[in-house]
């Protein structure tokens, strides 16, 4: 079975200032690796994914990853947050070739202040 | 393209009470997804339909949890009787179903239940 660990629950940053969130997972066959982003009261929306090839992949809003299979995890970093980026953000897997099932982290809250 | 639709967006019931939500995908997915997010967690798949079969139900309580695909479109999940335990907002996704190894899941706006 697949399992994921969120390592913050809350991350308070300055705007303007960077960020990184951290997910570490776990599984015996290969993954696809995700980050959500969650707005309150609304859905989740997919940041971006790593499906294969370049370990470094970029995506919505200047946000990117890093996939490291060696030590298992699929931080999320930008450079420089903004006041919207306020929101819970979700790192998820899935098994490669599997069902396509989602498996979440418990969610970390980004809390940017001016 | 319009989105995954979910409703109500809010209920609140007495525990031992019945609810029902309702879920309508985006056109031409076959997939659909309902996951279950309790505060402070992250969602935990419940139910997963191919068109009007069953994927995966294997984190379905189904002493109390039912849900069901009807042609192959939309869907609607139940709880009876409810618990307070069930307090969550339930989240519908879709997603198509390519040949591809990855179709992505696109997510409702989900519905907010509290059981008193």
């Amino acid at each position: 079975a697949q399992s994921v660990t969120q390592l913050d629950s809350q991350v308070p940053v300055f705007e303007e200032a960077p960020v990184e969130l951290r997910c570490n997972y776990s599984s015996s066959v290969s993954v696809y690796l995700f980050w959500y982003v969650q707005y309150p009261n609304q859905g989740l929306q997919l940041l971006l994914k790593y499906l294969s090839g370049s370990t470094l992949v970029k995506g919505i809003n200047g946000f990117e990853a890093e996939f490291n299979k060696s030590q298992t995890s699929f931080h999320l970093r930008k450079p420089s947050v903004h006041i919207s980026d306020t929101a819970e953000y979700f790192c998820a897997v899935s098994v490669f070739g599997g069902a396509q099932k989602l498996v979440f982290g418990q969610g970390t809250r980004l809390t940017i202040n001016p | 393209e319009a989105g995954v639709a979910q409703s109500p967006r809010y209920k609140i019931i007495e525990k031992r009470q019945s609810v029902a939500f309702w879920c309508n995908p985006i056109s031409g997915h076959a997939t659909l997804y309902w996951y279950q997010q309790i505060l402070g967690q992250g969602p935990k798949l419940l139910i997963q339909f191919q068109n009007n079969g069953v994927v995966d139900d294997s984190q379905l309580p189904k002493d109390r949890f039912s849900a069901e695909r009807l042609k192959g479109v939309d869907s609607t999940l139940k709880i009876q009787p409810a618990k307070l335990e069930d307090s969550a907002v339930y989240l519908c996704a879709s997603s198509s179903a390519g040949e591809s190894s990855y179709n992505e899941q696109f997510f409702g706006p989900g519905t907010r239940l509290t059981v008193l």
